[in-house]
């Protein structure tokens, strides 16, 4: 079965730093994978997901992750961190052998930003 | 449209109690997901359904626990007897399917709290 591993339960930086989360997955089929972001006391929502096409995927706020099958990796970035990136950061792989709809989450990486 | 919407968003009984945790999901999607966030064991897929049918039901914990889909704009999960374990943030979250390369929606959630 698929499975997540997200290195860093929580990474800080300074505002205006580069914003480095890691994620390596594991899979035995071509994976879609999938960054979402967690604001305190809120649901989950999409930053970016890869689907087979592009390895560098664009998100939203400034976010991108880049597909390296080699290193079973889909590391999320961003050039210069805002406070307003301070939230909870979960990587999801979906399980394509029994179809793509059912996401498998790592734990979580929450982001601290310093001024 | 108006998101993924759950209600109540904060919930507090005494154990032994039924809890009823209520889903309204995207308009259109066909796809529609239960998950459960603790600290402990992060987020967890209980049950999903598709097209108003339970596909996998996998991740619920127990029998105490219970999820219905009676028509496609409505899903409830129960919980009877309710516990302190069950003490967590209950996510609903929806999806396209592969029309939208599987992204789900996910709802404010729920924070069930048992005493």
């Amino acid at each position: 079965a698929q499975s997540v591993t997200q290195l860093g339960s929580h990474v800080s930086v300074s505002e205006g730093a580069l914003v480095l989360l890691r994620c390596n997955y594991s899979s035995s089929v071509p994976p879609y994978l999938f960054w979402y972001v967690q604001y305190p006391n809120q649901g989950l929502q999409l930053l970016l997901k890869y689907t087979s096409a592009a390895t560098l995927v664009k998100g939203i706020n400034g976010f991108e992750a880049e597909f390296k099958k080699s290193e079973t990796s889909f590391h999320l970035t961003k050039p210069s961190a805002h406070m307003s990136d301070a939230a909870e950061y979960f990587c999801a792989v979906s399980e394509g052998w029994a179809g793509f709809q059912k996401l498998v989450f790592g734990t979580g990486t929450r982001l601290l930003v310093s001024p | 449209d108006a998101g993924v919407i759950q209600s109540p968003r904060h919930e507090v009984t005494e154990m032994g109690q039924e809890v009823t945790l209520r889903c309204k999901p995207i308009s259109g999607h066909d796809y529609l997901f239960w998950y459960r966030q603790t600290m402990m064991r992060g987020l967890e897929l209980l049950i999903y359904f598709n097209n108003n049918v339970p596909i996998d039901d996998s991740g619920m914990p127990e029998d105490r626990f219970s999820a219905k889909m009676p028509n496609a704009s409505f899903s409830t999960l129960k919980i009877q007897p309710s516990e302190p374990r069950d003490s967590a943030v209950y996510f609903c979250a929806s999806s396209l399917g592969p029309e939208s390369s599987y992204e789900q929606y996910f709802g404010p959630g729920t924070r069930l709290t048992v005493t």
